[in-house]
C-alpha cells in the first residue's frame, strides 16, 4: 500500500516568518493530496488539497505544491501567526471512488510570537 | 445540519470487554470510514464503506467489526478489546465527484481498554 513520509516531525518559527511541511509519497498512482491541520484535543479539518493534475495551489496564506516525478508535495504557510499553530498532517490517495487516505506521522508546528 | 456525530467521546473498556462506536452523518454522503490515531502514527484507516450495505477492510482491520445498515450510520465494534486498540477514533464522511470529495471528520472517541 502506500507509504506516506512527513518532514520534519517538528517545527518552531517566529511569526511573521514562513513555514515548509514536506512529505513523500510511494504510490504512483495516487492522485489526490490533502493537508489537515489538527489542534490540541481537536478533529483534523482541511485546510487545503491537491489533484496531481496541477502543480500548485494557492489560498490565502497557504500554499501546496506538488512534484509528480519525484512523488513529493509540500505545504508553504507564510506570515504565520499564533493561531497557526497546531499540528499539520499530509495524506494521500488514489480517488477514484472512496477517499481512502494515508497520513504522514504530522508536523506540530508552534509559532513563536 | 450536524455534519459527523460520534457518540460516546470517551470510554474506558476492561481487556475482554465489547463495545460498539457509533457514527452519523447528515450530509447524505455514499463514503463512510474509521480511522484509529495514534501518537507518532497519523491516522490509520480502519474500515471504510462505499454505501449502505456495504464494508470494506483499511490498512488495519484486524480486531475490528463494522456495520453500515442504514447510509448515515457507519459502526464501529470491538468484540474482545485489548490494550493495543486504545486510542483515538475517528469517524469521517464524503461523498462522490470532485465537489464533495472533501472528508468531514467526527469529534473522536477517546478509548481506554485497561
Amino acid at each position: 500500500g502506500e507509504n506516506v513520509e512527513q518532514h520534519p516531525s517538528t517545527l518552531s518559527v517566529q511569526e511573521g516568518d514562513s513555514a515548509v511541511i514536506k512529505c513523500t509519497y510511494s504510490d504512483s498512482a495516487s492522485n489526490y493530496f490533502p493537508w489537515y491541520k489538527q489542534e490540541l484535543g481537536k478533529r483534523p479539518q482541511l485546510i487545503i488539497d491537491i489533484r496531481s493534475n496541477v502543480g500548485e495551489k494557492k489560498d490565502q496564506r497557504i500554499a501546496v505544491t506538488l512534484n509528480k516525478t519525484a512523488k513529493h508535495f509540500s505545504l508553504h504557510i507564510t506570515e504565520t501567526q499564533p493561531e497557526d499553530s497546531a499540528v499539520y498532517f499530509c495524506a494521500a490517495s488514489i480517488r477514484t471512488g472512496a477517499n481512502n487516505l494515508f497520513f504522514g506521522t504530522g508536523t506540530r508546528l508552534t509559532v513563536i510570537p | 445540519n450536524a455534519g459527523v456525530t460520534q457518540t460516546p467521546k470517551f470510554r474506558v473498556l476492561k481487556t475482554g470487554q465489547s463495545m460498539t462506536l457509533l457514527c452519523a452523518q447528515d450530509m447524505n454522503h455514499e463514503y463512510m470510514y474509521w480511522y484509529r490515531q495514534d501518537p507518532g502514527m497519523g491516522l490509520r484507516l480502519i474500515h471504510y464503506s462505499v454505501g449502505e450495505g456495504t464494508t470494506a477492510k483499511g490498512e488495519v482491520p484486524d480486531g475490528y467489526n463494522v456495520s453500515r445498515l442504514k447510509k448515515q450510520n457507519f459502526l464501529l465494534g470491538l468484540e474482545s478489546a485489548a490494550p493495543s486498540q486504545t486510542s483515538v477514533y475517528f469517524c469521517a464522511s464524503d461523498g462522490a465527484g470532485a465537489r464533495n470529495e472533501k472528508l468531514f471528520f467526527g469529534s473522536g472517541t477517546q478509548l481506554s481498554v485497561l
